[in-house]
């Protein structure tokens, strides 16, 4: 399978304890995001890189989550001191070229579903 | 910030009918508009994409129009056929930040009736 895989696909883990997820990206995509989606609602931006990178966060990535990408390939997205306002699906995308030039195309990986009990 | 608005949030038709889902953005400068289907605990998925100098594109049964004067997007799927359950999402992508960042409507959760 040459498309985005995601490690763990679903989680569950008490209140203050500290997950890591990691994203695998097309090979050949510099170019990596992730985002959270909650039951009902689309994707919701939390990250970008491109190659090694950390060129923007949003303002919902809260202190409590960090995400890296150390080599410019697979990346890897810990959130410290769960909530179970994080219970979410956690999605990773990649991408191989900047806007514009016709391969802005983002594909997305499977996921990891979090449970925060 | 960009803001992508989407209806109707669920919509039925029947096998062989036409579906029609609409969106709305507000950032004039927002040039990019893909829409993603996502079945059942699977990723999210391109079916179709529209740039922001082109006002409509096709690919068999699926159609996008763009309509840059009123900031609408509609996806139009014809001859629906029950594959074509799943949830459906705009989106658009405002120019500004070097992540090209895609801001996701709510979701339109397709059905069709046999």
């Amino acid at each position: 399978d040459t498309g985005v895989s995601q490690d763990p696909r679903h989680k569950i883990t008490k209140r203050g304890q500290n997950v890591t997820f990691r994203c695998d990206p097309i090979s050949e995509h510099n170019r990596l995001y992730w985002y959270r989606q909650t039951l009902g609602q689309g994707p919701e931006f939390l990250t970008y890189f491109q190659n090694e990178a950390q060129l923007e966060k949003s303002r919902l990535l809260s202190d409590r989550f960090s995400a890296e990408r150390p080599k410019g390939s697979f990346s890897t997205l810990e959130i410290q001191r769960t909530e179970q306002g994080d219970s979410a699906m956690y999605l990773c995308a990649s991408r191989k070229g900047p806007s514009g030039s016709g391969q802005e195309t983002q594909y997305f990986g499977p996921g990891t579903r979090l449970l925060v009990l | 910030g960009e803001n992508v608005e989407q209806h109707p949030s669920t919509l039925s038709v029947q096998e062989g009918d036409s579906a029609v889902i609409k969106c709305t953005y507000s950032d004039s400068a927002s040039n990019y508009f893909p829409w993603y289907k996502q079945e059942l605990g699977k990723r999210p998925q391109l079916i179709i994409d529209i740039r922001s100098n082109v006002g409509e594109k096709k690919d068999q049964r699926i159609a996008v129009t763009l309509n840059k004067t009123a900031k609408h997007f509609s996806l139009h799927i014809t001859e629906t056929q029950p594959e074509d359950s799943a949830v459906y999402f705009c989106a658009a992508s405002p120019p500004y930040s070097s992540a090209s960042k895609i801001i996701f409507g709510s979701g339109t959760r397709l059905s069709i009736r046999p």
